[in-house]
């Protein structure tokens, strides 16, 4: 079971678009739409954004917005603000009852 | 609202035992909405889910450490418990706790998540 593959670190301009990727493979992404997108501040708890890949729970900004494509999925933040900048995590349904979360994305308001 | 908290020794000796418990407040963890997770993040690194039971008592591990790991639940307490055998440095993380929501696969509630370094 290995972790997901995600960009170290992604950086934009307030106002921008970025978009944050999540590879991992047939047995967890490419299978189920189980995926999942957390946003984690320095010293805090990871809190989720996204769910079964594109929903969005109460109270998270319209500006987060999640997809996915065979066995890679992706997290958009769309109009950038200094808020936003964080570690994000992208976690999967691995089959077997098991989870799988991604190495994680720095991302940078610039 | 569910909360969660964290508990138990924050320096474990090598090969010793690592305890923590989780307390569960403003919900039943008897509730059957949800699996009662155990993540762990090592200092400056990514999140490594460790495992989950339900409140029916089935538990599901992380294959990495299914051979050291037991999770176990209290219902008349609320709670539910992580320990961890013959620990060594590279268990040295925080320790959190966190509701695994059974028909959506979220993790929607966390703990505040607890430091636990492992030190002679």
């Amino acid at each position: 079971q290995s972790a997901l593959t995600q960009p170290a670190s992604v950086s934009g301009s307030p106002g921008q678009s970025i978009t944050i990727s999540c590879t991992g493979t047939s047995s967890d992404v490419g299978s189920y739409n189980l995926v999942s997108w957390y946003q984690q501040h320095p010293g805090k708890a990871p809190k989720v954004m996204i769910y079964e890949g594109s929903k969005r729970p109460s109270g998270v900004s319209n500006r987060f917005s999640g997809s996915k494509s065979g066995n890679t999925a992706s997290l958009t933040i769309s109009g950038l603000q200094a808020e936003d900048e964080a570690d994000y995590y992208c976690c999967s349904y691995a089959g077997d009852i098991t989870y799988v979360f991604g190495t994680g994305t720095k991302v940078t308001v610039l | 609202q569910v909360q969660l908290q964290e508990s138990g020794p924050g320096l474990v000796k090598p090969s010793q035992t690592l305890s923590l418990t989780c307390t569960v407040s403003g919900g039943s963890i008897s509730s059957g909405d949800y699996y009662w997770s155990w993540i762990r993040q090592h200092p400056g690194k990514g999140l490594e889910w460790i495992g989950y039971i339900y409140y029916s008592g089935n538990t599901y591990y992380n294959p990495s450490l299914k051979s050291r790991v037991t999770i176990s639940v209290d219902m008349s307490e609320n709670r539910f418990s992580l320990n961890l055998t013959s620990v060594t440095a590279a268990d040295t993380a925080v320790y959190y706790c966190a509701s695994l929501v059974v028909i959506t696969g979220n993790f929607e509630y966390w703990g505040q998540g607890t430091l636990v370094t492992v030190s002679s």
